[in-house]
């Protein structure tokens, strides 16, 4: 069974930094584009970022809103999927989704469950 | 940005009812479109991408159709199960967006 599974999400302060896991299990990570996706209740679903395959080198791409403070990164030793985030503000508070990046375009499938991260003094 | 608008925001059925959800994106998509439903508490699941095209599993009575700006998600015969919160996402352009979101009561 293909699944994705995050974990780091907390409380943080503003201007505070995070780095949330995604290990994922079924499937070879390495081949795949993986990315990650935010919700919030006011603003609904959010594209953040995305890590490209190990045939493009894992290049990565961002939202806007997060470029200069957020880095996605991977280990596959660990099949695992990194998002670290600094100078976090309090707009950046959601449930951050892992997702696999579908074989033939950009829709997204399986989710992770979700991670919650709440920036807040 | 490529803007989704989603309609309605809300739709009231019951079991049985035919429904359908409209999602319209700010520029021509081609047929860069996926469907998700969201129940409480859970993650979305992907049913339809490719504009059309079913995802393994999900139930034949969810269809999807449409292309460049206009789209369409149909639910033939709702069950129980299907009250949850549908969106759209545009598949075709960095940064992806969403729809707000439709949710089914």
């Amino acid at each position: 069974e293909v699944q994705l599974v995050e974990s780091g999400g907390t409380l943080v302060q503003p201007g505070g930094s995070l780095r949330l896991s995604c290990t994922g299990s079924g499937f070879i990570l390495s081949d795949r584009y993986l990315d990650w996706v935010r919700q919030t209740p006011g603003k609904g679903l959010k594209w953040v970022g995305r890590s490209r395959n190990r045939a493009n080198s894992y290049s990565t791409e961002y939202a806007a809103s997060v470029k200069g403070r957020f880095i996605i990164s991977r280990d596959d030793s660990k099949n695992s999927l990194y998002l670290q985030m600094t100078s976090l503000k309090t707009e950046d508070t959601g449930v951050y989704y892992c997702v696999r990046v579908g074989d033939d375009g950009n829709w997204f499938d399986p989710w992770g469950q979700g991670t919650l991260v709440t920036v807040s003094s | 940005d490529i803007q989704m608008t989603q309609s309605p925001s809300s739709v009231s059925a019951s079991v049985g009812d035919r429904v359908t959800i409209t999602c319209r994106a700010s520029q021509d998509i081609i047929s860069w479109l996926a469907w998700y439903q969201q129940k409480p508490g859970k993650a979305p699941n992907l049913l339809i991408y490719a504009a059309s095209t079913l995802q393994s599993g999900v139930p034949s009575r969810f269809s999807g159709s449409g292309s460049g700006t206009e789209f369409t998600l149909t639910i033939s015969s709702l069950q129980p199960e299907d009250f949850a919160t549908y969106y759209c996402q545009q598949a075709k352009t960095l940064p992806f967006t969403f729809g707000q979101g439709t949710k089914l009561e």
